[in-house]
């Protein structure tokens, strides 16, 4: 089945340290992003991926740092300079300027301990 | 920028009633708009986008929104509500970009809940 998965579902995290969140699609799309969703805030963009080697900063990038290596994958680190890192993360992915929808995945659960 | 509204944070509907949850816009150029539905520490699902042409777009599970260019809003609706419909949803809206990524910005989120 064609689809994005995120893993782990569940993370803890000590404080100060960094943690990667994984995110792999196989829908062949050139474009994938990564949001946080805080609740009464909606989704908020933390980085983005027109293509393999290329990602550029969303709205909210400080303390994320991204690599985007392969065309099936997209991974979030978490870095201890993120202050308040507890949140759920989404990862999605689409044709980067159709006019098609976003697919997503399940969300990561990111809690820090 | 781009941005949207959903002024509502949550809606609450009897089981058989019309259901509205609203969405307005802003942005530079012609808008793609869509609705997603999430369920509790789930991804979100596609529900419907408006692109071009007709106003009234039709979607999953019987839902349907109105796309108002005047009003910059992009209602979602259904006729009748079931208590499965009871969820998170989000309205968001892209612009074409030729350059780079277009990027996908959301609403807040406002929260049906359907009773019997």
């Amino acid at each position: 089945d064609g689809g994005i998965t995120q893993s782990p579902k569940y993370l803890f995290r000590k404080e100060g340290q960094n943690v990667t969140l994984s995110c792999e699609q196989n829908l062949n799309h050139d474009a994938m992003y990564w949001y946080r969703q805080d609740p009464g805030q909606g989704l908020r963009l933390i980085y983005y991926s027109q293509i393999v080697n290329d990602f550029q900063k969303g709205d909210i990038a400080e303390g994320y740092s991204v690599s985007r290596e392969k065309k099936e994958s997209f991974p979030l680190t978490v870095t201890s300079a993120q202050k308040n890192p507890t949140a759920f993360y989404l990862c999605a992915s689409s044709i980067p300027r159709g006019r098609t929808e976003a697919f997503f995945g399940q969300g990561t659960r990111l809690t820090v301990v | 920028a781009q941005s949207v509204a959903q002024p509502e944070d949550q809606v609450n509907v009897a089981e058989g009633n019309p259901l509205t949850v609203k969405c307005t816009y802003s942005v530079s150029g012609n808008p793609y708009l869509f609705w997603y539905v999430q369920y509790p520490n789930r991804g979100l699902q596609f529900l419907l986008k408006y692109i071009t042409g007709d106003n009234l777009v039709k979607g999953s599970y019987g839902f349907e929104a109105e796309f108002n260019k005047s009003q910059t809003s992009f209602h979602l609706k259904k006729p009748s509500a079931l208590v499965s419909d009871s969820a998170l949803y989000f309205c968001a809206v892209r612009v074409e970009n030729t350059g780079t990524a277009s990027k996908l910005t959301f609403g807040t989120g406002t929260r049906l809940q359907v009773t019997l």
